[in-house]
């Protein structure tokens, strides 16, 4: 049982190129979440889904895209990377509203 | 502008002794409180939640204490152990499905 699995685990970019992460659970779960963490900042959401198709904006979503056309997977997309994109990008599923179960996450640099 | 407030930004205690990490919010909306704990290198891991009609819960070592007046909730660690090191945060969600979290707080237990 993998739980949450984030593919890749690191990534360096350059300013101006596209990226798409990818987050996996194999828990059945309807919600799924992507978030950012940066030093001193917590988390902070940038958009989630409930269920297989739908998606939503959280708090910080400018500069990034999603999709959920499988229930078990949601995709985060940056269509043009910015330094200030530079985080620990961190996925989340659940079967409620909380977020429960996180990956170990994806340490992106953008140079 | 920072929806839950946490504090102390990091902690020293020694082993046996009691954490005390505190969080406060202004949102009345908000309906959920849990908490998560994170080691280095790791995503969140959900630690254990309230809802604001109880005043405290707990589960363990582990006990959150609520104070719906003042909008200020706490996670009490008893008989802290090395193996708590790790960093804490405390989040507070709406019905909207999005939760905010606070900035963290390190927490070192010596031996």
């Amino acid at each position: 049982n993998a739980g949450v699995t984030q593919t890749p685990k690191f990534r360096v970019l350059k300013t101006g190129q596209s990226m798409t992460l990818l987050c996996a659970q194999d828990m059945n779960h309807e919600y799924m979440y992507w978030y950012r963490q940066d030093p001193g900042m917590g988390l902070r959401l940038i958009h989630y889904s409930v269920g297989e198709g739908t998606t939503a904006k959280g708090e910080v979503p400018d500069g990034y895209n999603v999709s959920r056309l499988k229930k078990q997977n949601f995709l985060l997309g940056l269509e043009s990377a910015a330094p200030s994109q530079t985080s620990v990008y961190f996925c989340a599923s659940s079967h409620g509203r909380q977020p429960q179960h996180f990956g170990d996450g994806t340490r992106l640099s953008i140079l | 502008q920072q929806q839950v407030k946490q504090s102390p930004q990091s902690l020293i205690v020694q082993k046996g002794g009691i954490s005390i990490i505190n969080c406060a919010y202004e949102n009345t909306a908000f309906d959920y409180f849990p908490w998560y704990q994170q080691f280095p290198g790791k995503g969140p891991a959900l630690l254990i939640a309230i809802r604001p009609d109880v005043s405290e819960k707990k589960e363990g070592r582990f006990t959150i204490s609520f104070n719906k007046s003042a909008k200020q909730f706490s996670l009490h660690i008893m008989d802290s152990q090395p193996g708590d090191s790790a960093t804490y945060f405390c989040a507070a969600g709406d019905t909207g499905n999005q939760f905010y979290f606070g900035t963290g707080t390190s927490l070192t237990v010596i031996p």
